[in-house]
């Protein structure tokens, strides 16, 4: 299955600020998943990105706060723009791989 | 639309019982389904997937999950726990035969988390 390395995997930011996560994998794959999991809740979709396309949202999700980038098969960038508080969560991302769905180590994001 | 439902939110049981976590499904075709584990502060690792074929799959750490077309339902079994299974499980529904923006989607179930006392 593929590998990703997910990079910061822990952050604390103020409010107003933004964080950019990174996402890279050891093998090309057409889609990548963003996951949004609020504390003590469960994963939910952010978007999906392909590469060369503009990254798809689910309801409730806007690229002006979570702009995606997805420059080649193996990158993705996630960013939570003008962050607050209530963006403390932890930030997945995913890729269909082989062997089903493969998940990155995970970003807790903190912030006051 | 896709939903998985996994009724126990917090489970508790004794080293080496035996072990059942629910999970159903909602879903409009023949349904890929998943179990996570997630230790804490651990990303999310894959104890199984039911994809077709054998409705009994086996994972790994000795789990196993049982597809029910019938009850719409995805249950994970282990027959002796461990102390080291303590950790939050997530049942999910993979949308791996949509078109267009939704292809591979997975939807999660709201977890359920096990306590394992010695």
């Amino acid at each position: 299955s593929a590998v990703i390395s997910q990079k910061p995997s822990r952050d604390i930011c103020q409010r107003g600020t933004s964080l950019t996560i990174q996402c890279q994998v050891d093998s090309q794959v057409t889609m990548m998943f963003w996951y949004r999991q609020q504390p003590g809740q469960s994963l939910t979709l952010i978007a999906t990105a392909n590469q060369g396309s503009e990254a798809t949202y689910e309801s409730g999700f806007v690229i002006d706060k979570f702009p995606i980038s997805r420059p080649n098969l193996t990158f993705s960038t996630l960013t939570v723009s003008n962050m607050s508080p209530e963006d403390s969560s932890i930030y997945l991302c995913s890729v269909v791989s082989g062997y089903g769905y493969t998940f990155g180590s995970g970003t807790r994001l903190t912030v006051v | 639309a896709q939903s998985v439902t996994q009724p126990d939110i917090h489970i508790t049981v004794s080293e080496g019982a035996s072990l059942e976590l629910r999970c159903n499904y909602s879903y409009g075709a023949t349904p890929y389904l998943f179990w996570y584990v997630q230790s804490p502060g651990q990303g999310l690792q894959l104890l199984l997937k039911y994809f077709s074929g054998d409705t009994l799959v086996q994972g790994i750490k000795g789990f196993e999950a049982e597809f029910k077309r019938s009850q719409s339902s995805f249950n994970l079994r282990k027959p002796s726990v461990h102390w080291s299974d303590a950790a939050e499980y997530f049942c999910a529904v993979g949308d791996l035969n949509a078109g267009g923006t939704s292809y591979g989607k997975l939807t999660f179930g709201q977890g359920t988390i096990l306590t394992v006392h010695p």
